[in-house]
């Protein structure tokens, strides 16, 4: 089955910053990567998505790029403020199956400070 | 308008013991999933209902973990003589549509198991 591999574990940034993280994924026939966000005890909400016929996609301050070939994503926030700290989660899902059943990376704990 | 929302919001129940789980989808959202959320294992497939279709099963971890959704609206998870490692958040999340529309998540039942 697929397996979602996501760097760094935890990130920490000054506000204004820019942030990057990574994700890697196993199965070539996966064709739908979203990104989530999580604050404390909350559920993960989506923040952008991407499928595998677009090489980049952007939406303000947010952008994720998708390299097929290599089998990697990643998610790029731009001029970063506080409350974009929270645990971020990259995903996948393959061709065939629901979009919405998704396999997870491990997240990432991204801290901004002020 | 209304999120999924999930019920209750916080479970503590002592080994060996049933316990179920609610989940209303949003309104019109013809699929509808379960997730599981641990430390160790992160945000995990559970099952997966479409309309009147065969639910995907794929990702329950054992016979003691069962789902159904009446009516296609409103879903209940079931877990049978619970064990420690049973422990999670459980969430729930809807779609629209399974083959392009990405998934909303509740913020979650957190289960402990005493």
């Amino acid at each position: 089955g697929e397996n979602v591999e996501q760097h760094p574990s935890t990130l920490s940034v000054q506000e204004g910053d820019s942030a990057v993280i990574k994700c890697t994924y196993s199965d070539s026939a996966s064709n739908y990567f979203p990104w989530y966000k999580q604050e404390l005890g909350k559920g993960p909400q989506l923040i952008i998505d991407i499928r595998s016929n677009v090489g980049e996609k952007k939406d303000q301050r947010i952008a994720v790029t998708l390299n097929k070939t290599a089998k990697h994503f990643s998610l790029h926030i731009t001029e970063t403020q506080p409350e974009d700290s929270a645990v971020y989660f990259c995903a996948a899902s393959g061709a065939g199956t629901s979009y919405g059943k998704l396999t997870f990376g491990q997240g990432t704990i991204l801290t901004v400070h002020p | 308008g209304a999120g999924v929302s999930q019920s209750p919001s916080n479970k503590v129940t002592e080994k060996g013991k049933d316990v179920e789980l609610r989940c209303d989808p949003i309104s019109g959202h013809t699929a509808l999933y379960w997730y599981r959320q641990s430390l160790g294992q992160g945000l995990e497939f559970l099952i997966y209902f479409q309309g009147n279709s065969a639910p995907d099963k794929s990702g329950l971890p054992s016979d003691r973990f069962s789902a159904e959704r009446t009516g296609g609206s409103v879903s209940t998870l079931t877990i049978q003589r619970t064990q420690q490692e049973d422990s999670a958040v459980y969430l729930c999340a809807s779609s629209s549509n399974p083959s392009g529309s990405p998934l909303h998540f509740g913020n979650g039942t957190r289960l402990t198991v005493t």
